[in-house]
């Protein structure tokens, strides 16, 4: 099955910094989806992009399908930024295929 | 209008206990997945109900299973509990054609002692 990995396991920024979270896949998918996990447990969703970019605030995600890996930026980092960052991919069906995380922390 | 919702959201049980998790998924869709995360394994799925069907497994042992109700309403069952299966059961709801945007509830953490 499709293989999802995720880089940089651990992120350390100063509150401020820029940072790109990297998500490679191993087949084509038809869904890719980028999550934020909150410290109890629940999985917000930050961005639907099987292809192209998108914008949200301070977040934006671009996927380029054809290389299979997507990318997500997160701008003047602030402190609530915090947290684990997932990615998961779909090939077919409601699977998703998560990659082991980013962990991130914002210092003030 | 209203997320996923699961329940309960904490249980604590002994081995051998069996359990049941529920899950309400946003109003209009019509598939629910449940999903597993673990320290050691991540975040792994179970399987996936659309219209009272599992239309998808993933590799999990019989002791887990689950069932969808006529309202898309979704429970999973875990028999025989192990000391293993303590754990984060989170569950996503879509509208279920494929490749749906999927949403996640707030998860249930079952402790097994």
């Amino acid at each position: 099955g499709i293989q999802v990995e995720q880089s940089p396991p651990d992120l350390i920024l100063q509150e401020g910094a820029n940072s790109t979270l990297r998500c490679n896949f191993s087949d084509s998918v038809n869904n890719l989806q980028w999550f934020h996990q909150n410290p109890w447990g629940q999985l917000i969703n930050l961005f639907y992009i099987p292809s192209g970019t998108k914008q949200n605030g301070r977040l934006s995600a671009t996927t380029v399908a054809t290389e299979r890996y997507s990318l997500l930026y997160i701008s003047s980092s602030q402190t609530t930024d915090s947290g684990v960052y997932f990615c998961a991919a779909m090939k077919y069906g409601n699977k998703l295929v998560f990659g082991a995380g980013t962990i991130l922390r914002v210092k003030s | 209008k209203a997320g996923v919702t699961q329940t309960p959201r904490y249980l604590i049980k002994t081995r051998g206990q069996q359990v049941t998790l529920s899950c309400s998924p946003i109003s209009g869709h019509r598939s629910v997945s449940w999903y597993q995360q673990t320290p050691g394994q991540g975040l792994q799925f179970l399987f996936e109900y659309f219209s009272e069907t599992q239309r998808n497994k993933g590799n999990f042992p019989g002791r887990f299973s689950g069932r969808q109700f006529s309202n898309s309403r979704s429970e999973m069952n875990v028999s025989t509990l192990e000391l293993g299966d303590s754990a984060l059961y989170l569950c996503a709801s879509s509208f279920g054609t494929e490749n749906n945007e999927q949403f996640f509830g707030p998860g249930t953490r079952l402790t097994v002692l």
